[in-house]
């Protein structure tokens, strides 16, 4: 079954405003990553955070990971036309204590900023 | 910074035909990984590779095989293609087997099957 959910499954705002997408996975992690995909386009690597991390921050992006529900969110600040992409979270796939490192990737987001 | 590569970028093929695609892992990084994505899917792992062996195997067809070179380059061969197999074909290089670490995806390979 699917590791990763992500919801919403689209949303629309408008520049400037702030986007939050959430993601859920099953099992046990040992980090998760989000990236970035233009329609059709290849995956671009936005931020990773470890199990053991809660928070990190890299430049208008926030994430935040809650182990204990098993949930991230990733917000945009301050949203931009070109952030309009499809919005993907991936955990790794933990094998007997360790990792093989392959992604489960979620559903995606598809979020459209508005000029 | 050197990206991963992947050729070709673009392929039209006809249904029982073979295809093979090839993946250049960002220079130093040792594992290789094969992702399927389906029109309007999340990209589906198939396989990875480290240290020029098999690390994992995830929903790989059969028709489908895959192996990691001694410059640590990748290819993935598909025989008797199916129109399902009309897909994009991402390749993600890192450092080290063990996860734990980014994953760095090649603009992807577009496949057609007619």
């Amino acid at each position: 079954s699917q590791q990763g959910e992500e919801d919403p499954q689209a949303l629309s705002i408008q520049e400037g405003e702030n986007a939050t997408m959430n993601c859920s996975y099953k099992t046990s992690i040992n980090n998760l990553q989000w990236y970035r995909q233009n329609s059709g386009r290849g995956l671009v690597h936005l931020i990773l955070i470890r199990s053991n991390e809660r928070e990190k921050h890299s430049g208008r992006l926030r994430v935040t990971l809650d182990t204990s529900k098993k949930s991230s969110s990733l917000l945009i600040t301050a949203s931009r036309a070109a952030d309009t992409a499809s919005y993907f979270c991936a955990t790794d796939h933990t094998n007997y204590g360790g990792s093989q490192g392959n992604l489960i990737f979620g559903k995606g987001t598809k979020l459209s900023v508005k000029p | 910074a050197a990206g991963v590569i992947q050729s070709p970028r673009h392929l039209i093929k006809e249904k029982r035909e073979t295809a093979t695609l090839k993946c250049y892992p960002i220079p130093r990084h040792d594992t290789v990984y094969w992702y399927q994505q389906g029109p309007g899917q999340d990209p589906q792992f198939l396989i990875s590779f480290y240290e020029k062996m098999q690390s994992d195997k995830g929903s790989i067809p059969d028709r489908f095989s895959a192996q990691q070179f001694s410059d640590y380059h990748s290819e993935l061969n598909m025989s008797s293609l199916e129109l399902g197999d009309s897909a994009l074909y991402f390749c993600a290089s890192s450092l080290g087997g063990a996860g734990f670490l980014e994953q760095f995806f090649g603009p992807g390979t577009r496949l057609t099957v007619l």
